[in-house]
């Protein structure tokens, strides 16, 4: 069974332009959640997808968007990169929604400078 | 969902058992208290949950008190692969997102 992987590993990018970041699902899993992780804090809630449809959002402004692909796969894209979006980004994939564990990929580092 | 929560830090010795305490005072009846972990630099790891009986896993035990107002995440054994922060999490049936708090640094010391 493979786990839930996140490309790239990292990423350095300027002030202003575009990002994707991909996120494979575990097998099986048909719900993905997004989540940003600043440095010393612990990961905030982007949004969610579950069956290609977005399914709640955190507090973050809609240049950060995503899609979920027929396949479970999805991607986070992120518009006018700001400095404060440097982080690490974290996918999560689960079986469903409710009462589940929620299993998390490696994450992308992302710098903008 | 309820607000949780924990100590900033604790120390464990190699192979003694790790204790992590959690305060959730304010839980709902619907709301299930999650454990995970992240040790640096890698995604945080699901440990275990709970509603209201205590459980157990091949990592962890999860102690719930009567009242649902606190709860003990033990680590039986605790090894130096151990060392990670540990989150404590109380989150409802319909719930979609982790809301994830300063969480415990266990160190485990030789």
């Amino acid at each position: 069974e493979t786990g839930v992987t996140q490309s790239p590993t990292h990423l350095i990018k300027t002030r202003g332009q575009q990002v994707t970041l991909r996120c494979s699902s575990q097998s099986g899993h048909n719900t993905v959640s997004w989540y940003q992780q600043a440095l010393g804090q612990g990961p905030q809630f982007i949004f969610q997808y579950y069956r290609e449809e977005e399914n709640g959002r955190g507090n973050f402004p809609p240049r950060f968007s995503g899609l979920q692909f027929p396949n479970y796969s999805s991607e986070l894209n992120v518009n006018a990169l700001e400095l404060d979006d440097s982080a690490l980004y974290l996918c999560a994939s689960r079986e469903g929604l409710g009462v589940r564990a929620q299993y998390f990929g490696p994450g992308t580092r992302l710098l903008v400078l | 969902d309820a607000k949780t929560t924990q100590p900033p830090s604790m120390d464990c010795a190699e192979g003694r058992a790790a204790n992590l305490p959690c305060n959730h005072s304010t839980i709902s009846g619907n709301e299930y208290v999650y454990w995970y972990r992240q040790i640096h630099s890698q995604g945080p790891q699901y440990i275990i949950h709970g509603l209201k009986n205590n459980e157990t896993n091949e990592m962890a035990s999860l102690i719930i008190t009567e009242d649902r107002k606190s709860s003990t995440l033990i680590l039986p054994h605790a090894t130096l692969r151990d060392t990670a922060v540990y989150y404590c999490i109380a989150l409802n049936n319909a719930g979609n997102m982790l809301t994830f708090g300063g969480g415990t640094r266990l160190m485990v010391k030789p």
